[in-house]
């Protein structure tokens, strides 16, 4: 069974400019969730999104956002790109939108802003 | 909101020593504490969890033990051996706040 699939790996953006990272969760999970992991503020929670619905947000401006497709996969984006948003971007999947379901955690994409 | 606080931040211990990390939280509604082990390049992984209606699970060399009264949850890992080495995160989650808070983390290293 193939894992959380998270595309792409890497990316190289330059301030002020927009992105959108992929996920594609285990088939069958139809719950999503976004982290932010970075080395001063830890991992932090995005967004959850199920059945295309955002379900949950965590406390990030705007300029993060993301959706979720008929086929659970799932898009976020950040505009307007700030030197602040290089992070690794972590994205979970759960059979289940329950808080007590294992969650289970893609390779992450490396975005660096210059 | 949900503050969780880990420690160490940094472990050393030889082959075949335990290893103890412990966390704290601050939301008395938590109920659900997972542990998850980062290797380098790649995504957290779950390794065991635990609820607030169990004060002690074990898997093999891997045990958590939870204190609700006293907010909070340790993580104890005996034999270590080198492929142990990573970093590990606590956090917790509650019906309320669905989402994972996680701690900053603590790097293993098992020294062979």
């Amino acid at each position: 069974k193939a894992g959380v699939t998270q595309t792409p790996r890497y990316l190289i953006k330059t301030r002020g400019q927009q992105v959108t990272l992929s996920c594609s969760p285990i088939s069958g999970h139809r719950s999503v969730s976004w982290y932010q992991q970075t080395p001063g503020q830890g991992l932090q929670f995005l967004f959850e999104y199920f059945s295309e619905t955002q379900r949950n947000k965590g406390n990030f401006p705007g300029r993060f956002s993301g959706r979720q497709f008929s086929n659970s996969r799932s898009e976020m984006n950040v505009s307007t790109l700030e030197l602040g948003d290089s992070a690794l971007y972590l994205c979970a999947s759960s059979s289940v939108p329950r808080y007590d379901t294992e969650a289970f955690f893609g390779q992450g994409t490396r975005l660096t802003v210059v | 909101g949900e503050n969780v606080e880990q420690h160490p931040s940094t472990l050393s211990v030889q082959e075949g020593d335990s290893a103890v990390i412990k966390c704290t939280y601050s939301d008395s509604a938590s109920n659900y504490f997972p542990w998850y082990k980062q290797e380098l390049g790649k995504g957290p992984q779950l390794i065991i969890d635990i609820r607030s209606n169990v004060g002690e699970k074990k898997d093999q060399r891997i045990a958590v033990t939870l204190n609700k009264t006293a907010k909070h949850f340790s993580l104890h890992i005996t034999e270590t051996q080198p492929e142990d080495s990573a970093v590990y995160f606590c956090a917790a989650s509650s019906g309320s706040a669905r989402q994972l808070t996680f701690g900053s983390g603590t790097q293993l290293t098992v020294l062979p």
